[in-house]
C-alpha cells in the first residue's frame, strides 16, 4: 500500500495563478482532509470529506475549493493565489472520523 | 479557551532522560486521544492512541489519559536525539475531523 500521496512536491505560483494539488489514497478510507501548515504553527483544516460527493469546510476555506469523486481522490484546487497562500499543505484520511490519520508526504507551495 | 493546547516549548531535555509532553482539551465528550510526532519538514506520524483513562505503553512511549481533569500526556523514556521533533496532540471533539494542537517542540540534548 502506498497510503496517501500527494502531488507535487513543490510549487511556485506567481499571484492571481490557479493550481490543483492532488491527494490520493488507496486505504479505502471514507475520510479525507486537507490541512494547511504555517511555519512553527500547528495544522490548520481546510476542507474534508465524509465520502465521495461529500465535502464540508474547515476552519479555513476561503480560497479554496474541493471535490470528491470517488473513494481514493480528493484533489484542492487553489483559485487567484495569494501571498498568504504560502504554506505547506497536507492530505490526510481515516477510516472513521474519530480515528487514527493517515498523512501524505505534503506540497510546499510559495506564492510569488 | 482554545480547543486543544499545549506548551510550544522548545523543551529541552538531555539524552537518556524522561520527556514530559502535556495537553490539554476542552470538551469532555472527547473520547479518542492521539499523539503525532513531526520532524522538521516532514508529515505527522502517528506514535500512540489513548481511548480509556490510564496508562498506555509502546516501547519508550507511554500515553497517559485523565479525562476528568481533561488531559492527556506523552512520556518518552531514555530520550535520544533522534526523538527531538515537534509533537501533536490531536482529540476527537465530535464534530469535524480531529482538533490539533500547535505541538511541542522537543529537544534532546547529547
Amino acid at each position: 500500500n502506498a497510503g496517501v500521496t500527494q502531488t507535487p512536491k513543490f510549487r511556485i505560483l506567481k499571484i492571481g495563478q490557479s493550481m490543483t494539488l492532488q491527494c490520493t489514497q488507496d486505504m479505502n478510507h471514507n475520510y479525507m482532509y486537507w490541512y494547511r501548515q504555517d511555519p512553527g504553527m500547528g495544522l490548520k483544516l481546510i476542507y474534508y470529506s465524509v465520502g465521495a460527493g461529500i465535502t464540508d469546510k474547515g476552519e479555513v476555506p476561503n480560497g479554496y475549493n474541493v471535490s470528491r469523486s470517488t473513494t481514493e481522490d480528493f484533489p484542492l484546487r487553489l483559485e487567484l493565489a495569494a501571498p498568504s497562500q504560502t504554506s505547506v499543505y497536507f492530505c490526510a484520511s481515516s477510516r472513521n472520523i474519530e480515528d487514527e490519520q493517515y498523512f501524505g508526504p505534503g506540497t510546499r507551495l510559495t506564492v510569488t | 479557551q482554545k480547543e486543544v493546547e499545549q506548551n510550544s516549548g522548545p523543551l529541552s531535555v538531555p539524552e537518556g532522560a524522561i520527556a514530559s509532553l502535556n495537553c490539554t482539551y476542552s470538551d469532555r465528550g472527547s473520547q479518542s486521544f492521539f499523539w503525532y510526532r513531526q520532524y522538521s519538514g516532514k508529515s505527522p506520524e502517528l506514535i500512540m492512541s489513548i481511548y480509556s483513562n490510564g496508562d498506555k505503553e509502546d516501547g519508550r512511549f507511554t500515553a497517559q489519559l485523565n479525562k476528568a481533569s481533561q488531559y492527556v500526556s506523552l512520556l518518552i523514556r531514555d530520550s535520544q536525539p533522534s526523538d527531538s521533533a515537534t509533537y501533536l496532540c490531536a482529540v476527537d471533539t465530535g464534530r469535524r475531523a480531529l482538533t490539533f494542537g500547535s505541538g511541542t517542540r522537543l529537544q534532546v540534548q547529547p
